[in-house]
This record gives structure tokens, C-alpha cells and sequence, in this order.
């Protein structure tokens, strides 16, 4: 049973540019959460996907996008990236069934922006 | 917006020590979950605590949830080289996302 899977695992981007960060959740999960954990800090959350609709989504601005497929696997589009935006960003996935709310985290993809 | 505290931030301890770590929410929770972070690693479920008042105990560790659903607590006994890592409590308000609090990151001398 494969867990959550990302990529790529690391990535260097220049200021300005657009990055798309990709994630396949575990098995029988259906929502896909995202999240920034800057150096030394605890995740933040960027939003959730269910159902192929953003259902929350945290204080961050519109430059972060996403989407989730029809095979619940998930993107994270940042544009105009910023040097504030150097992070390791994690997918967690969990499910709405039986109101668990377990969260199995992805190993993350660090984002370095120069 | 709902802000989760935890403290303390750092904490080193012989091995064998017991270590505790305290996590406060600015609002009342509707439940409350555990992450253990090693480093160069990514956060890994330890619990989920609902209840008031709620302990649960995992071999050494112990978690429990305040009365008024605002704090909790992690507690592991006689700590191991392998408890090393930033443990991190995420607090959720009904039917909003999950807060994460900053962690305490923990280091066990041998």
C-alpha cells in the first residue's frame, strides 16, 4: 500500500517564475490537504481539496493555486514566485469517512527560490 | 484567527529523563492531534484526542485533552534516543482547518 507520494522532492526557482508541485495521496484517501513549513516552524495550511473543489483555505494569497483530479492526486501551482516563498511544502491526505481527520503527510518538496 | 501555542520550544533531556510538552489554543477545539517531526523527515500522526478531559497512552507516551478543550499535553516517560525529533499538537475548530502550533523540538542526550 503505497503512501503519499511527491515530487519532485527538490526544486530551485528563480524570483518571478511559476512553479506546479504534484501529489498522489494514500490509498482509499479522497482529500488532499497543503501546507508551507518554513525553517524551524510548524506547517501552515494553504488549502484542502475534496471532491475536486477547494473546500478551505488559509491566509495566503492568490498567487497559490491548486486542483484536484478526478484519481484524487492534487497540484500546487505558486506563480510570481518570491524568495519568502523558499519552504518545504507538504501534501497530507486524509478522508472524510467516518470523521477520522488522520492526516498522512507526503515527504515534501523543498522549494528553493534564488 | 485561532492561534495554537506550544511550549517550550526547546527542550534537552538525559536519556531516560521524562519529557513533557504543553500546547494552548486560543479558542475552544473540537479535536486536537500529535505529529512527530524527526529531523529532515516530515510529520508523522501520532494521535487524535476528541473528548474533554481525554487521555490516551501509547507504550511511553501519554496525551491528554483539557477540560475546556483549549490545551493539551504530550508526556513521554523515560526518553530514548529515538524520541528525538519536534513534536507538534494541531488544533482544529469545528468545521475549519487544522492549526498547527510551532513544536517543541526535543533532543535526548545519551
Amino acid at each position: 500500500d503505497a503512501g503519499v507520494t511527491q515530487s519532485p522532492t527538490h526544486l530551485i526557482k528563480t524570483r518571478g517564475q511559476q512553479v506546479t508541485l504534484r501529489c498522489s495521496p494514500k490509498s482509499g484517501h479522497d482529500t488532499v490537504s497543503w501546507y508551507q513549513q518554513a525553517l524551524g516552524q510548524g506547517p501552515q495550511f494553504i488549502f484542502q481539496y475534496y471532491e475536486e473543489e477547494e473546500r478551505q483555505r488559509g491566509n495566503f494569497p492568490d498567487r497559490f493555486s491548486g486542483h484536484q483530479f478526478p484519481n484524487y492526486s492534487s497540484e500546487l501551482n505558486v506563480n510570481a514566485l518570491l524568495l519568502g516563498d523558499s519552504a518545504l511544502y507538504l501534501c497530507a491526505s486524509s478522508t472524510m469517512t467516518g470523521g477520522s481527520y488522520e492526516q498522512y503527510f507526503g515527504p515534501g518538496t523543498r522549494l528553493t527560490v534564488t | 484567527g485561532q492561534q495554537v501555542m506550544q511550549i517550550p520550544q526547546y527542550q534537552h533531556v538525559q536519556e531516560g529523563e521524562d519529557f513533557t510538552t504543553y500546547c494552548n489554543s486560543s479558542t475552544t477545539l473540537s479535536n486536537i492531534q500529535w505529529y512527530k517531526q524527526r529531523p529532515g523527515g516530515h510529520p508523522v500522526f501520532l494521535i487524535q484526542l476528541v473528548k474533554s478531559g481525554e487521555v490516551k497512552k501509547q507504550k511511553r507516551l501519554t496525551f491528554q485533552f483539557g477540560e475546556a478543550k483549549k490545551n493539551s499535553s504530550l508526556h513521554i516517560t523515560a526518553t530514548q534516543t529515538t524520541d528525538v525529533g519536534t513534536y507538534f499538537c494541531a488544533g482544529r475548530n469545528y468545521g475549519q482547518n487544522f492549526v498547527f502550533g510551532p513544536g517543541t523540538r526535543l533532543s535526548v542526550l545519551p
